[in-house]
């Protein structure tokens, strides 16, 4: 079946660096995405991953183990405006776009 | 370039009512979604389609959801009675797809905030 897991919530310090974890089970592997969602607003696209490795991009960056089916989405000198829900989503081999339940950052001054 | 479109943003009808929500995709994307978002949850796929065709419908509660993209352009979803248990965001997502190209993203619209009194 699928399965898609990342904590519910994590709380950070203003300028610090944190890690957002990812495992999944699915049907096939076409690509692991990662998504920003503030409040009431839609998800917007970060970081996508289909090899193993590290994607770099900006102050965030995104890894992924295939052979584990794990993923981390790490941030670093956080701002107060990276307070937000993190989605992972997994394309399986079909084509669906499966999202996990989100983790829910909060950064505080 | 506009992104996806949703309409309306927020809707609030009594239970029994009917209700559709409508998404107009990324010009030239092929694929549409349509996702339920309850508060605190990640998206559920309802529905995707390629073009017209609906190939992907397994989530999609058929008692009383249907939707359709006829031209292949524009969607809409629609539900009818409504529950109370419906009241979640609705959203649209739209993607591009060149043959077997799939490493692209999809982009989401603004949603649509459903509240069944």
């Amino acid at each position: 079946g699928q399965n898609i897991d990342q904590p519910t919530e994590m709380t950070a310090t203003e300028g610090a660096i944190v890690q957002i974890n990812c495992t999944y089970q699915t049907s096939g592997f076409n690509g692991l995405f990662w998504y920003q969602q503030h409040a009431g607003e839609a998800p917007t696209f970060l970081s996508y991953n289909v090899l193993d490795g590290l994607e770099e991009k900006g102050r965030f960056s995104s890894f992924l183990s295939r052979s584990k089916g794990y993923s981390y989405l790490l941030l670093k000198e956080l701002q107060m405006k990276d307070s937000a829900s993190y989605l992972c989503a997994v394309r399986e081999s079909d084509d669906k776009l499966i999202f996990g339940t989100g983790t829910r950052l909060q950064v505080f001054p | 370039e506009a992104g996806v479109v949703q309409s309306p943003r927020y809707k609030i009808i009594e239970k029994k009512q009917p209700v559709a929500f409508w998404c107009n995709p990324i010009s030239g994307h092929n694929t549409l979604y349509w996702y339920r978002q309850n508060l605190g949850q990640g998206p559920e796929l309802l529905i995707r389609y390629e073009n017209e065709e609906a190939v992907d419908d397994s989530q999609l509660p058929k008692d009383r959801f249907s939707a359709e993209r006829l031209k292949g352009v524009d969607s809409t979803l629609k539900i009818q009675p409504a529950e109370l248990g419906d009241s979640a965001v609705y959203l649209c997502a739209s993607s591009p797809r060149e043959g077997r190209a799939v490493n692209t993203e999809a982009f989401f619209g603004q949603g649509t905030r459903l509240t069944v009194v």
